[in-house]
């Protein structure tokens, strides 16, 4: 099995902050990294596939970056309904595994 | 508009076979690029990939619980069964139905787009 490691685990922020997070996979997926934001007792939603483009409905505020084993999630800045956890998943190869979040707290 | 739906016990027993059903509309999984999956998360825990149906009947799962799981199809009523034997406290959690597509046009690229709104399962005597 693709594991992802994400980074951070969790992090604090304010309203208007700059936030990047990665996932970092054990072997080369390409382009194949999925984003998706989850808040607490709901499902979760996709924001980013192919590890750059943006779902959507999906606010502009979230991009994506990467390929290869390296990601990045960033919210260029951050809004009071972004606090959330953030999952990547890969879709290269089954397994389809997810990393073990990040989540975004209020500072 | 894309909807999917669980269904299934609550409760179970340890050992007993956990028997869930999704039950979607809006969309044919008989159309390719289409495929129905499951999806679990325990409590406080990370999302855990479990199966996937595709249109064509291909069907994938996970290693660690491949010989536990069984996911079926019916496309006259729209529905995707998963079948987990064996049910233990650790199997406890979320179990959500997803629908996977081709996202990106031209490219046989899948990603989760819809979600159902997940069934809490929990495993006790």
């Amino acid at each position: 099995d693709i594991q992802l490691t994400q980074s951070p685990s969790s992090l604090s922020a304010s309203v208007g902050d700059r936030v990047t997070i990665t996932c970092r996979a054990s072997q080369n997926i390409n382009n194949y990294l999925n984003w998706y934001q989850q808040k607490p007792g709901k499902a979760p939603k996709l924001l980013i596939y192919a590890s750059s483009n943006l779902q959507n409905g999906a606010p502009s505020r979230f991009s994506g970056s990467g390929s290869g084993t390296d990601f990045t999630l960033t919210i260029g800045s951050l809004q009071p309904e972004d606090f959330a956890t953030y999952s990547c998943q890969q879709s290269y190869i089954t397994p389809r595994t997810f990393g073990q979040g990040t989540k975004v707290e209020f500072k | 508009q894309v909807t999917l739906k669980e269904s299934g016990p609550t409760l179970v027993k340890p050992t007993q076979t956990l028997t869930l059903t999704c039950t979607f509309s809006g969309f044919s999984l008989s159309t390719g690029g289409v495929a129905v999956g499951w999806i679990r998360q325990p409590p406080g825990k990370a999302l855990e990939w479990l199966a996937l149906i595709f249109w064509n009947d291909d069907k994938r799962y996970s290693p660690s619980l491949r010989n536990r799981l069984t996911i079926t199809k019916d496309t006259s009523k729209n529905q995707v069964v998963l079948t987990m034997t064996n049910m233990d406290p650790v199997d406890m959690g979320t179990y959500y139905c997803t629908r996977d597509t081709i996202v990106l046009r031209g490219t046989n690229y899948y990603a989760v787009d819809v979600w159902g709104q997940g069934t809490t399962v929990t495993v006790s005597s």
